[in-house]
């Protein structure tokens, strides 16, 4: 696709459960981010992929949050034992690398603890 | 600590009014700032950035790193600016790559 593509855009799920948020970067990009925003909030930093490497983890909240991209495109954000403090929307977003290049956005996944 | 604030949760105009949203950050540092915007159902988007000193859509943003000031403008506004905007900072160097953004300002024209 053109854009940066998220899956699923609504997830409801259990307190205790786990999830697994996708996202599928413009194709070529090899950076990739994940931002969280609460509402009312803007959207937060979680982690930075630059192609499979995660240079930078320190935005995740605790270690029930991880990410993975293991082949330098699709990344999966894992939240294990969900909490109903964990609902937000979660914003992925892809830029070629080259510095000072625009992020593009995907559509966000809203996801629901209860 | 680098932080951004969009003082204003909602902001509402009349269309052909002048509009003003305004954003401060602290940084320590020199950072390069942004204007992100969201219209109804659709992404995050960005709008403008100070190093390219583009207007776009009309709105233009000037750096005042004396006042650590960022502030979007548009001397007319139009029924198609309402939207939610964000001003967001990023490190130059090392950095540059972990955006922070304000809390958002809802914009709302009025016909």
């Amino acid at each position: 696709g053109a854009g940066v593509s998220q899956s699923p855009r609504y997830k409801v799920t259990k307190r205790g459960q786990d999830v697994a948020l996708r996202c599928d970067p413009i194709s070529g990009h090899v950076s990739l981010y994940w931002y969280r925003q609460a509402l009312g909030q803007g959207p937060e930093f979680l982690t930075y992929f630059n192609y499979e490497a995660q240079q930078d983890k320190s935005g995740l909240p605790n270690d029930r949050f991880s990410a993975e991209r293991p082949e330098g495109s699709i990344s999966t954000l894992t939240i294990q034992r969900t909490e109903q403090r964990d609902s937000a929307m979660y914003r992925c977003a892809s830029s070629s690398g080259l510095r000072n290049t625009e992020a593009f956005f995907g559509q966000g996944t809203r996801l629901t603890v209860v | 600590a680098q932080r951004v604030t969009q003082p204003e949760k909602l902001l509402s105009v009349f269309k052909g009014a002048p509009v003003e949203l305004k954003c401060n950050y602290s940084y320590s540092g020199s950072p390069e700032l942004f204007w992100y915007v969201q219209y109804s159902r659709q992404r995050l988007q960005l709008l403008l950035r100070h190093i390219s000193r583009e207007s776009i859509k009309g709105f233009t943003a000037d750096l005042n790193k004396g006042e650590t000031s960022f502030h979007l403008k548009k001397p007319f506004a139009q029924e198609e600016d309402s939207a939610m905007y964000y001003c967001a900072l990023s490190g130059l160097g090392g950095s540059n790559y972990k955006l922070t953004f304000g809390k958002g300002t809802l914009l709302t024209v009025n016909p």
